[in-house]
Parts: structure tokens; sequence; C-alpha cells
């Protein structure tokens, strides 16, 4: 069974921070990965979507990164803003069953 | 549409009552998931559907609960004889297909209360 693991749980920077986000997770063979961001009482939006063949993907000050041997999957955030300040998930897709397992968050706070 | 669209966004109802929820996917994207979100926790799993293939249901915590997906597109979630334990956000994703190729797109959920 697969389990997505998301470290650290909490995270808070003062504004202008790069950082990083961590996720990993168990089963290695997955189809793909996605970062997505929640914000309090919405839904989820996609950040990045890594195919399983790709290394990384890029997108404005967001970079993700999958190694996929090593189970491991990082978001890079540059030059944080206030704006950035919200729930950030990672979801994998695997199994027959092309099950979206998702790790329980990282609660990003960019302060002013 | 342009997205996932859910509705109601919000619903309070009493305990043993019986509700339904509903997803309309993307146009055109035939994979639909439902995921439960309570308070503090993480995404659960529930159901998936693929095309006209037997749905997924290996996700649903008890026979209280049921979904169907008419025509490919709308899905509705059924829970019947709720209990507090179901409160929580439910929240509905689509893709175009099952390749891995795509992403999902979540709707912004239905929050659901039992009193």
């Amino acid at each position: 069974k697969q389990e997505v693991t998301q470290i650290p749980a909490a995270l808070s920077v003062p504004e202008g921070e790069n950082l990083v986000l961590n996720c990993s997770f168990t089963d290695s063979a997955i189809y793909n990965l996605q970062w997505f961001r929640q914000d309090p009482g919405k839904g989820l939006t996609s950040l990045l979507l890594i195919q399983s063949s790709q290394r990384e993907q890029t997108s404005g000050r967001l970079n993700a990164s999958l190694d996929k041997s090593s189970g491991r999957s990082t978001l890079y955030i540059a030059a944080s803003q206030p704006g950035d300040s919200a729930t950030y998930l990672c979801a994998v897709l695997s199994g027959s069953a092309r099950q979206l397992t998702f790790g329980s968050g990282t609660q990003l706070t960019v302060l002013p | 549409g342009a997205g996932v669209s859910q509705s109601p966004s919000n619903k309070v109802t009493e305990k043993g009552k019986d509700v339904e929820l509903r997803c309309d996917p993307i146009s055109g994207h035939t994979a639909l998931y439902w995921y439960r979100q309570s308070l503090g926790q993480g995404l659960e799993f529930l159901i998936y559907f693929q095309g006209n293939s037997a749905p997924d249901k290996s996700g649903l915590p008890s026979d209280r609960f049921s979904a169907e997906r008419t025509g490919g597109s709308v899905s509705t979630l059924t829970i019947q004889r709720t209990q507090q334990e179901d409160s929580a956000v439910y929240l509905c994703a689509s893709s175009p297909g099952p390749s891995a190729d795509y992403g999902y797109t979540f709707g912004s959920g239905t929050r659901l209360t039992v009193v």
C-alpha cells in the first residue's frame, strides 16, 4: 500500500526567504507526482505535475524535483511572499487502480 | 464548464438523514474521483470512476456510502443515515483519462456537517 509522508508538518518563514518542502513515498512504482495548494476552506489548486520519467518541473517561483528511485520529491519556493501562505499537498498516482495517494500536507506561513 | 463544480458548497444535516452530494466534472473528462477530508486529516480516497468501467469502490468506508455516475459525466455521492463522523469536506476531482500524462483538477468541495 502506497504511503506518502510530508515534512515538515508546518513551517513559518519571513517574507523573501527561499524554502523547501519535502515529500516521500514508499512505493517507487508511480505514474506521476502532483503538488497542490489548499487555502483554508477551499479546494485544491494544482501547482506542478511531474511524470515518472521526469526529474523536475518549474512554474514561476516554484520548482519541483522527483527522485523516483529514492521515493522523494521536493517543492522549492523562491522568494516567498505572504500570499504563498497555504497548505501544500503532495500526491502520487500509483497502483493498478491508479489511485491518487496524498500526504498530510505542509502548512506554510510566510510572515510579512 | 471551465472547472469541476460541486454542489452544495455547504450542507448541514441531522444525524440519521440521507444526503446527496453532486459533482460536475470538466466536460470530456473520463476519470472522476471522490475524496473525503476530515478536520485536521489528510485526503481519504473514496471511489474512482473511469469511463464505462466498473468503479473502484475500495475506499468507501461503509455500506451507507454509495456513488453513481450517469452518462459518464455527473456523479452523485450518497450517504445514508448520516453519522457525526461523516462530517468532513467531500472533494471531487476529474482528469481527461487514465493516462499518467494527466493531472487531476479538483472542485471546491462540499462541507458536510452532521448535527
